[in-house]
């Protein structure tokens, strides 16, 4: 059974830049979350997403934004990228009923 | 806001040392609280958690013990290994987000 799953792990990206990242959730779960971590920090909630609609927002500004798909994946987007911007991005998922957070590997953002 | 707190790293041990990593959260609706452990170029794995007050998380020797009295779930191992070198996080879900701690980096010496 797979976990959550992200894509891509790496990418490089220049400042001014609009980025995609991308979650498949684990088979039975139906909401996704996303996390900023930036280096040497602990994730920051930056929103979930549960019936293709934006449940929860983090203090995230609105230069990110996502969506969730018929089939429960996930997309981050960030518009004009900042070299703040730079940090893992965390995908999880969880079932409706009961415990199961699961989290991804992340997707590693660099901004130069 | 909510706000999870532990210690500051970095934390170094000798193998065989006992390991304990402080952790306090915010009482705000009585969250349920994880460890997770984060090891170098990788995500966050579950390590342990508790669901409610006085209940015992354990996994591969680690415990945290949830009290209420305190607001704390702190960290311990009887007997650390240089496996366990890694980042350790302590984290509470409030609502249906998780509010995570700063993090403590963990390096054991052979």
């Amino acid at each position: 059974d797979a976990g959550v799953t992200q894509s891509p792990t790496h990418l490089i990206k220049t400042r001014g830049q609009q980025v995609t990242l991308r979650c498949s959730p684990k088979s039975g779960h139906d909401t996704v979350s996303w996390y900023q971590q930036a280096l040497g920090q602990g994730p920051q909630f930056i929103f979930q997403y549960y019936e293709e609609e934006e449940r929860q927002r983090g203090n995230f500004p609105d230069r990110f934004s996502g969506h969730q798909f018929p089939n429960y994946s996930s997309e981050l987007n960030v518009n004009a990228l900042l070299l703040g911007d730079s940090a893992l991005y965390l995908c999880a998922s969880s079932p409706t009923v009961g415990y199961g957070y699961t989290f991804g590997s992340g997707t590693r953002l660099t901004v130069v | 806001g909510n706000s999870v707190t532990q210690m500051e790293g970095p934390v170094t041990l000798s193998e065989e040392a006992f390991l304990t990593i402080n952790c306090t959260y915010t009482a705000t609706g009585y969250p349920s609280l994880f460890w997770y452990v984060q090891y170098p170029g990788e995500g966050l794995q579950l390590l342990l958690k508790a669901t409610k007050a006085d209940d015992k998380g354990s996994n591969k020797g680690f415990e945290a013990t949830y009290r209420k009295e305190t607001t704390s779930f702190h960290l311990e191992k009887g007997s650390v290994q240089v496996s366990d070198s890694a980042v350790y996080f302590c984290a509470g879900i409030y609502g249906q987000n998780f509010v995570f701690g700063p993090g403590t980096r963990l390096s054991v010496l052979p």
